[in-house]
């Protein structure tokens, strides 16, 4: 079965500092990932996506994604937060059996 | 303006009343999905379907039921709603799964946030 894990729950950074936030899946053969953004009452909006070929991906709002096979990792990075990025984020990965499976997500905090 | 339509977008329920999450996608899209997001637990998928007339069954299927009559619609049915099914309910719909090839994407709908007491 497929699943993935994004151990910080909560991550705080200053406005113009570098952000990393962490996911880690679990899927027999290579998997599709995403990067997903919720921002306070709304619905999710794709950052980026792996499908294969170039493992570091770019996506919008300045974010990029690098799929590590060997360390079953699939971690965001943004060069330079924003105050408008506080926002929950979500990493999901899926086989391709018509089945969608988000982590827990990490609230992301910038302090100005 | 095209995109995944949610209905209501909030809704208070006793324990015991049924009622009926409304989406709507004009996008021809055939994989339709149902995700229910609570506080610590991410999104978890309740039902999906990939095309009319066929549905199935995600992580969290009890106490809900779905159908795919037409291409657009996909109505979630709470039957007898219990206080454990306050959440916020999310539809997404994408034209293949899994969304990616390209500049597809899976499309979200703004939520729909129930209680019930």
């Amino acid at each position: 079965a497929q699943s993935v894990t994004q151990p910080d729950i909560h991550i705080t950074v200053s406005e113009g500092a570098s952000l990393e936030l962490r996911c880690n899946y679990s899927y027999g053969a290579t998997p599709y990932l995403f990067w997903y953004v919720q921002s306070p009452g709304q619905g999710l909006q794709l950052l980026l996506k792996y499908f294969s070929g170039d493992t570091l991906v770019q996506g919008i709002k300045g974010f990029e994604a690098e799929f590590k096979r060997s360390q079953s990792s699939f971690n965001l990075r943004k060069p330079s937060v924003h105050w408008s990025d506080a926002a929950e984020y979500f990493c999901a990965v899926t086989g391709g059996g018509n089945k969608l499976t988000f982590g827990t997500g990490t609230q992301l905090k910038v302090e100005l | 303006n095209a995109g995944v339509t949610q209905t209501p977008k909030f809704q208070v329920l006793k324990t015991g009343q049924s009622m009926t999450l409304q989406c709507a996608q004009d996008m021809n899209h055939e994989y339709m999905s149902w995700y229910r997001q609570d506080p610590g637990m991410g999104l978890r998928l309740i039902h999906y379907s990939v095309g009319a007339g066929i549905t199935d069954q995600g992580e969290v299927p009890n106490g809900y039921n779905v159908s795919r009559s037409t291409t657009e619609d996909f109505p979630l049915r709470l039957l007898s709603a219990a206080p454990s099914q306050t959440s916020v309910y999310f539809c997404a719909s994408s034209y293949s799964f899994p969304p990616g090839q390209g500049n597809e994407k899976l499309f979200f709908g703004s939520g729909t946030q129930l209680s019930v007491l």
